[in-house]
């Protein structure tokens, strides 16, 4: 079945480290967006790619980058991690735009930063 | 950007009705809502699109008024199942945003 995986699902660091969290659809997905979840905030907008090559910046992208070379994935990287940057980060994709098409979740990756 | 929930919180005795309410200072051009379980991923439940379409999933409905820039999500004859936070997502140009959440609890 197609799905979509985040690894690493659980991740401990240090503060101002690079952190990686992957993201990979197997949907042939062109759309995916990066959030994180936090008490009080719901889930909030990092970045979102509309297809290979395209990135764009969400509400809080501060500290936070993406690159899209292939339709499967679309890697968050945390240049120095804070600990304002402990959450729980969720990947998501979807065929259609968000307009008409609804958003399939990976499971989540929780990040703690030390 | 983020559209407003309300209410943040509710509890319910099994066979209660419940109404949530999502709110955009922009116009909307279409609403999703989703359902998390604690410790899991969001979970689609419907989307609406201009023209004040109603839509339905089992014993949820839900409404949008674009007019209002409003969306209202009907839970009837809550279950047990029906526990979780529940979100609105609304786009503003090109940025896909959702709501703070409205937990719900369905107690027996």
């Amino acid at each position: 079945d197609a799905e979509i995986t985040q690894s690493p699902r659980h991740k401990i660091t240090e503060t101002g480290r690079q952190v990686t969290l992957a993201c990979h659809q197997t949907w042939n997905h062109n759309n995916m967006f990066w959030y994180r979840q936090d008490l009080g905030h719901g889930l909030r907008l990092i970045h979102y790619s509309y297809g290979v090559h395209d990135t764009n910046k969400g509400e809080v992208s501060d500290g936070y980058s993406v690159s899209r070379s292939n339709t499967e994935d679309l890697p968050l990287t945390l240049e120095s991690a804070a600990s304002s940057q402990t959450s729980v980060y969720f990947c998501a994709s979807s065929l259609a735009h968000p307009d008409t098409g609804e958003l399939f979740f990976g499971e989540g990756s929780r990040l703690t930063v030390l | 950007q983020q559209p407003v929930q309300s209410p943040q919180a509710v509890i319910l005795r099994e066979g209660e009705d419940a109404v949530i309410n999502c709110s955009s200072s922009k116009a909307l051009y279409s609403v999703h809502w989703y359902r998390q379980k604690h410790g899991e991923a969001p979970v689609f439940l419907m989307i609406l699109l201009k023209g004040g379409e109603q839509k339905g999933h089992e014993k949820i409905s839900a409404s949008f008024n674009e007019k209002k820039q409003q969306s209202s999500l009907y839970l009837t004859a809550s279950q047990l199942s029906y526990s979780g936070t529940y979100f609105c997502g609304t786009r503003t140009g090109n940025q896909f945003y959702f709501g703070t959440g409205t937990s719900l609890t369905v107690i027996p």
